[in-house]
């Protein structure tokens, strides 16, 4: 089965520096990948969306990339700031005949001022 | 941007009552519609995929009969806790996914979450 796996369970980072959030998949090959963004008590929130065929995404400070090849997408954030303290998740979507989608664990980021 | 309500944010209930949350898609039809349940510090929890018009498909171990789902519009869908215990308290997601035929715009959005506390 569809198994997605995101680096450790939490991440601390200096502000200013680039937070990198890594999201590896097995046994699939999905036209796109999606990340978001969840707060404490709060819904996920959508970020970006990624084609099989985009090498990289970027959105403000956002960076994404997703090489098909290693079966894996990395998640950057630029200049961080403590307002990006969040949980970050990555989703893969349903596979042929289904609707569920896949959601990594996530990765709990925490920016330090 | 795709905004998913949902109502209400927060319930606090006795035992053995019944619950209904609202989850409606603003700016868009949703065919299709999810029901989350996150417990503290972990992931999302797939509870059941509703599609609108037709039945709600139940993931293995959630109960049919104690979360009724109804997704009577391309816009609403509402779960329903019955005869709501203790163990039932949980933080419910639920998401509408947007898929106007394109994969750029197939996004899951979800909305801001509905805490529930049964005493």
């Amino acid at each position: 089965s569809q198994k997605i796996e995101q680096n450790s369970e939490a991440l601390n980072i200096q502000e200013g520096k680039t937070a990198t959030l890594t999201c590896n998949y097995t046994n699939y090959s999905p036209a796109y990948l999606q990340w978001y963004r969840q707060d404490p008590g709060r819904g996920p929130v959508f970020l970006l969306l990624i084609r099989e065929n985009e090498k990289e995404k970027r959105k403000e400070r956002l960076k994404v990339t997703f090489d098909t090849t290693l079966k894996q997408s990395l998640f950057h954030i630029t200049a961080s700031q403590p307002a990006d303290s969040a949980t970050y998740l990555c989703a893969l979507p349903p596979t042929s005949g289904t609707y569920k989608y896949i959601f990594g664990t996530g990765t709990r980021l925490k920016v330090l001022a | 941007g795709a905004v998913v309500s949902q109502h209400p944010s927060w319930v606090i209930c006795k035992s053995g009552t019944s619950v209904k949350i609202e989850c409606r898609s603003l700016d868009f039809q949703a065919t299709t519609m999810f029901w989350y349940r996150q417990f503290p510090k972990q992931s999302l929890m797939l509870m059941a995929t509703s599609n609108e018009g037709s039945k709600a498909t139940y993931e293995q171990g959630v109960e049919k009969d104690k979360f009724l789902i109804n997704h009577a519009s391309l816009t609403l869908s509402t779960l329903t806790v019955t005869s709501a215990h203790p163990e039932d308290s949980s933080f419910y997601i639920c998401s509408a996914r947007d898929h106007s035929g394109s994969i750029s715009t197939d996004t899951q959005y979800f909305g801001p979450g509905t805490r529930l506390t049964v005493l």
